[in-house]
């Protein structure tokens, strides 16, 4: 069966650290892969995904970056991290071409930016 | 652009009463919808979709049917428990489109 794996789970970061959150799936081949960000008050944003290794497609142009090392990695960085990164980061999954694909979604990281 | 607005939110109902939380989109094509609800502290795990219109959705009593007429995707629940207490997401996905869009999200807090 098919899981994902997220981590850390929570995070404390001073302004200005570096930011590295990874995710990883197991038990599928070339997965869609996904970070979301839920702010607080706020809905579900799409940042990055991915539809392969080395092909990152950028929703929200900010100073987040992500990276697909392997197929089944998925990488959410900052060299600096702002107080406005603070969040819910949601890493996910998906087959197919998203016609009526559910994704499936890790337990998240709460990130606190101080 | 391809969008979902859904209720504002918070809601707080009492258990066993009836809940409807409404959803509308707008979408090029014809887009599948889905219902995702997060627990608190957990990550979103899908409740339920439909895929053309006037298709219905059902799992764990809650329902929602694929209105093309009035491009909504209300969920529904006839008798609320206390476990329903959660964040509940309305989304689309359009055909050959890798993305999900979700609405903003709606609390909903049942109380015994």
């Amino acid at each position: 069966s098919q899981t994902i794996h997220q981590w850390p789970a929570t995070l404390v970061q001073p302004v200005g650290s570096p930011l590295s959150l990874e995710c990883t799936v197991e038990g599928t081949s070339n997965p869609n892969l996904y970070w979301y960000r839920q702010a607080a008050g706020r809905g579900l944003q799409l940042l990055f995904y991915s539809v392969g290794i080395g092909q990152i497609s950028s929703e929200v142009p900010q100073n987040l970056s992500a990276s697909r090392p392997q197929d089944r990695q998925f990488i959410l960085s900052s060299k600096k991290l702002l107080l406005s990164d603070s969040g819910f980061y949601l890493c996910a999954w998906s087959t197919g071409t998203g016609a009526g694909e559910k994704l499936f979604f890790g337990s998240g990281t709460q990130l606190s930016v101080l | 652009g391809n969008s979902v607005t859904q209720m504002e939110g918070p809601v707080t109902l009492s258990e066993e009463a009836f809940l409807t939380i409404n959803c509308t989109y707008t979408a090029t094509g014809y887009p599948s919808l889905f219902w995702y609800v997060q627990y608190p502290g957990e990550g979103l795990q899908l409740l339920l979709k439909a895929t053309k219109a006037d298709d219905k959705g059902s799992n764990k009593g809650f329902e929602a049917t694929y209105r093309k007429e009035t491009t909504s995707f209300h969920l529904e629940k006839g008798s609320v428990q206390v476990s329903d207490s959660a964040v509940y997401f309305c989304a689309l996905s359009i055909p050959n489109d890798y993305k999900l869009s979700f609405g903003a999200g709606t609390t909903v807090t049942v109380r015994a």
